[in-house]
């Protein structure tokens, strides 16, 4: 089975400042791991994804993520936060081992609040 | 282009009642997934379609519950007997191809009120 835990429920920081949300997986095998975004109302906006190669991968908005094999986590972060950046953000993970029709289902963690604060 | 939509947007039903939601994917896509999403939590996977079939239903929570996607590109999520338990958003994603490298793309998803 898969799982994600995101240990923090909520994250605030100051405008200008870096930003981290955290997120650690558990798979049988080697994971496929995203960062969504939600805004109010709105569905979940893909952010970014480590599929494989290089362990730092940058997405949208200037935010990126480091893979840790290791540490099996999959941080989020920014260098310098934005109040727009406020959300709640999800981190997610696809088990590669898998090779039936339940591979395909993405397991997420129940998410990070992120207030960006002026 | 346009994105996934899916309506309706908002669904409020009695206990015991039918209810019917549809999601449509972005043009060409050939898998498309339901999710559920409960207040405060992440979501869900519910059931995954690779064209007109269903390759993976293991979420769906009992038998009250089903989906179709008749000719590969429109689908709709199907709950009998509906339950207060069964209140939450629903979400629907698609992407293109079943690889587990895709990113799938999410509607804004249908709040379900089970009164």
């Amino acid at each position: 089975a898969q799982s994600v835990a995101q240990p923090e429920d909520q994250v605030n920081v100051a405008e200008g400042n870096p930003l981290t949300v955290k997120c650690t997986y558990s798979v049988s095998g080697n994971p496929y791991l995203f960062w969504y975004v939600q805004y109010p109302n709105r569905g979940l906006q893909f952010l970014l994804k480590y599929i494989t190669g290089d362990n730092l991968v940058k997405g949208s908005y200037g935010f990126e993520a480091e893979f840790n094999k290791s540490q099996t986590s999959f941080h989020l972060k920014k260098p310098s936060a934005l109040v727009s950046d406020s959300a709640l953000y999800f981190c997610a993970v696809r088990d590669v081992r898998g090779s039936s029709g339940s591979a395909r289902q993405l397991t997420f963690g129940s998410g990070t609040q992120l207030t960006v604060l002026p | 282009g346009a994105g996934v939509s899916q309506t309706p947007s908002n669904k409020v039903t009695e206990k015991g009642k039918y209810v019917e939601l549809r999601c449509d994917p972005i043009s060409g896509h050939t898998a498309l997934y339901w999710y559920r999403q409960s207040l405060g939590q992440g979501p869900e996977f519910l059931i995954y379609f690779q064209g007109t079939g269903a390759a993976d239903d293991s979420g769906l929570p009992n038998d009250r519950f089903f989906a179709v996607r008749p000719e590969g590109s429109v689908s709709t999520l199907k709950i009998q007997r509906t339950e207060r338990g069964d209140s939450a958003v629903y979400l629907c994603a698609s992407s293109k191809g079943g690889s587990g490298t895709v990113e799938q793309f999410f509607g804004p998803g249908t709040r379900l009120t089970v009164l």
